[in-house]
């Protein structure tokens, strides 16, 4: 199976701040990776697909990078609803896993 | 709107049997594979099984195989989950999703289930 290691596992920031999560494959898988914003009390959200693909709906500040091994997550400018957990997916083979999650907390 | 409606969790005693059903709405739920993950309190994201859209194919977590038998009915628009054998480690809140067969498009509010004597 292909781990995914997030990092940080928890990242305190200021609202205004612009911070980049990360997501690290245990062997190369192009960009079949995907991210996911989970509010507390609520079902996860497709944010980025592909790496870097945007969605429609999700506000222009999120943005994907990263090919092979290592992508990241970035926040512009994080604002107060952005304050969530970040999973990070994979789909270049089954079973699909995930990363244990990064959690963007207010300092 | 899509809309995804799980039903059929709650509190049950190990080595019972439980019957997830997800009802689909807002589109075409017969061109869609589906999937089944789901999260135990306070951790993290397991996908568990994935349907082809036509049923041909069927795939499982190593944590379920055996146990847990995903199905469905396209005429119903239902995505169904059978888990058998219960356990405590299947205590989570189980989430029906939709989008294909790479990434999740779209999550249902999810249903909880609770193995316990």
């Amino acid at each position: 199976d292909i781990v995914l290691t997030q990092s940080p596992a928890t990242l305190s920031v200021t609202p205004g701040e612009s911070v980049s999560l990360s997501c690290r494959a245990s062997q190369g898988i192009s960009t079949s990776i995907h991210w996911y914003q989970q509010k507390s009390n609520e079902s996860p959200r497709l944010l980025i697909k592909y790496a870097s693909q945007s969605i429609s709906g999700i506000p222009s500040r999120f943005s994907g990078s990263g090919s092979g091994t290592d992508f990241t997550l970035s926040i512009n400018r994080v604002e107060s609803e952005d304050f969530s957990v970040y999973y990070c997916q994979q789909s270049y083979s089954l079973p699909r896993t995930f990363g244990a999650g990064t959690k963007l907390e207010l300092k | 709107e899509v809309q995804l409606v799980e039903s059929g969790g709650g509190l049950v005693k190990p080595g019972s049997s439980l019957k997830l059903s997800c009802v689909a709405s807002g589109f075409t739920f017969s061109s869609y594979g589906m999937h089944w993950i789901r999260q135990a309190p306070k951790k993290g994201l397991e996908w568990i099984a994935l349907i082809y859209y036509d049923s041909s194919n069927k795939y499982y977590a190593d944590s379920v195989k055996g146990r847990f038998t995903i199905s469905r009915d396209n005429s119903k628009n239902t995505l169904y989950l059978e888990m058998n054998s219960l356990r405590s480690e299947d205590t989570a809140m189980y989430y029906c999703v939709y989008g294909g067969y790479w990434y999740f498009d779209f999550w249902g509010p999810g249903t909880m289930v609770t193995v316990s004597s």
